[in-house]
């Protein structure tokens, strides 16, 4: 599975647009991007997938460049409860019998009133 | 009620205790997996498996082993648990035919175990 590359920490005032970004320049055809978050200690929760195309759900919008080498999620308008890691996953196209997902180290939103 | 569910949430045992962790759900789901994290570390895979006759190890299999009882059920064991296995497990479930469009594989994770190992 491809790397990611995101920053160590960010901070985003509630009510605003949180956009988190992350680099993936070795990401194949094949190759999803996945956002998971977890908030302290919690299970990671899913948020969004895509392969090249916008995509938006109710949590979130997952933007992907043309070339797919990065893409940013956006919270749209972040609370407090926001405050978790996301991490950016990129993962094969379900073949066989890849099973895992590999985190990284993520980045650390901070949610400030 | 949540539809994946871990027991014990915490657990604290001495070197040597053999420890089992459980793990259900409701999502219907066939594929199953056991993490483990530690502290500012991402989540490592130590067991998946993909239906009831189906077991595969993971990246850190060593020093534990599992169980499938059931499509809904999972069950991870350590034999002789030692202090280094002192960490956060998470269970997850997933169904490639879930979440839109083939190839897709996404994973839904329980609320985690806290196992302390003295």
């Amino acid at each position: 599975d491809a790397k990611t590359t995101q920053p160590t920490s960010m901070d985003c005032a509630e009510g605003r647009a949180a956009n988190l970004p992350c680099n993936h320049s070795t990401i194949s055809g094949n190759e999803y991007v996945y956002w998971y978050r977890q908030i302290h200690s919690q299970g990671p929760q899913y948020i969004i997938h895509g392969l090249k195309n916008n995509e938006t759900n109710e949590m979130a919008s997952l933007i992907i460049t043309e070339d797919r080498k990065s893409s940013t999620l956006i919270l749209p308008h972040a609370t407090l409860r926001d405050t978790a890691v996301y991490y950016c996953i990129v993962r094969l196209r379900l073949q066989g019998s890849q099973g895992n997902l590999i985190f990284g180290k993520g980045t650390k939103l901070s949610v400030k009133p | 009620d949540a539809d994946v569910t871990q027991t014990p949430r915490n657990r604290i045992t001495k070197t040597g205790k053999r420890i089992m962790l459980e793990c259900s759900q409701t999502k219907g789901h066939d594929r199953m997996y056991w993490y483990r994290q530690d502290p500012g570390l991402g989540l490592r895979l130590i067991y998946y498996s993909f239906d009831v006759k189906d077991i595969n190890k993971g990246e850190i299999s060593d020093g534990y082993s599992v169980s499938r009882q059931a499509q809904a059920k999972f069950s991870l064991s350590l034999e002789s648990a030692i202090p280094n296995q002192t960490a956060l497990y998470f269970c997850a479930t997933s169904d490639p035919s879930f979440g839109g469009g083939f190839g897709t594989d996404t994973q839904y994770f329980g609320p985690g175990t806290r196992l302390t190992v003295l």
